[in-house]
């Protein structure tokens, strides 16, 4: 079976630019949820989404939305690029996005803000 | 409030000893508790996790851990380290009931580097 898979794999953008991540969950898997990692940092929650619905949210500003789709695929937005948005964004997908599900890590897109 | 705390930012072994990588949780909920590794250039992999069932949870690759309620622990264990162990471990506090309460917090990462 395939995994979580996201597209682009890199990214390169410049200051105020907008940017669409893209995220596939693992079938069956109805949760998807979007982090940002940080080079040399432990990665941070930014989004988890079930059923099209957010069901939990991070400290990121609005810039940062996202929404899933009918087929449980998901996209992460960024608007207004800043330099520090330059970072690793995973996506991981687990069945219900319950507590204490294991969730599946996608590769992550490597964005690089110029 | 919800936070992960790895006491060690970089754990050096020979290979052959014991691992010991250190995780402190806070949590107003009933926590569930995951450590995850992380390859160079490789996604991040679950280890293990603890779900209020067993307080000694064992994992992939010979790895267990024991969530102790009254020191808010949940430190990673290996008796013995082999050069594959070499990789970035987190561990990740979880928590909420479904709607839109979910919390997840990532620690900050422990480096183990196995020496031959």
């Amino acid at each position: 079976d395939a995994g979580v898979t996201q597209s682009p794999t890199h990214l390169i953008k410049t200051r105020g630019q907008q940017v669409t991540l893209r995220c596939s969950p693992i079938s069956g898997h109805k949760s998807v949820s979007w982090y940002q990692q940080v080079l040399g940092q432990g990665p941070q929650f930014i989004f988890q989404y079930y059923e099209k619905e957010e069901r939990g949210r991070g400290n990121f500003p609005d810039r940062f939305s996202a929404r899933q789709f009918p087929n449980y695929s998901s996209e992460l937005n960024v608007n207004a690029l800043l330099l520090g948005d330059s970072a690793l964004y995973l996506c991981a997908s687990s069945f219900r996005g319950g507590a204490g599900e294991t969730q599946y890590f996608g590769p992550g897109t490597r964005l690089l803000v110029l | 409030a919800q936070s992960v705390t790895q006491l060690d930012s970089h754990v050096s072994v020979s290979e052959g000893t014991p691992v010991l990588l250190r995780c402190n949780y806070s949590s107003s909920y009933s926590p569930s508790l995951f450590w995850y590794v992380q390859h160079p250039n490789k996604g991040l992999q679950l280890l293990l996790k603890y779900t209020s069932a067993a307080t000694l949870v064992k994992g992939i690759n010979g790895f267990e851990a024991e969530f102790k309620k009254s020191e808010t622990s949940f430190h990673l264990t290996k008796p013995s380290a082999h050069m594959s162990d070499a990789a970035e471990y987190f561990c990740v506090v979880t928590s909420g009931s479904g709607g839109s309460n979910y919390k997840l917090t990532f620690g900050k990462g422990t480096l183990l580097t196995v020496n031959p």
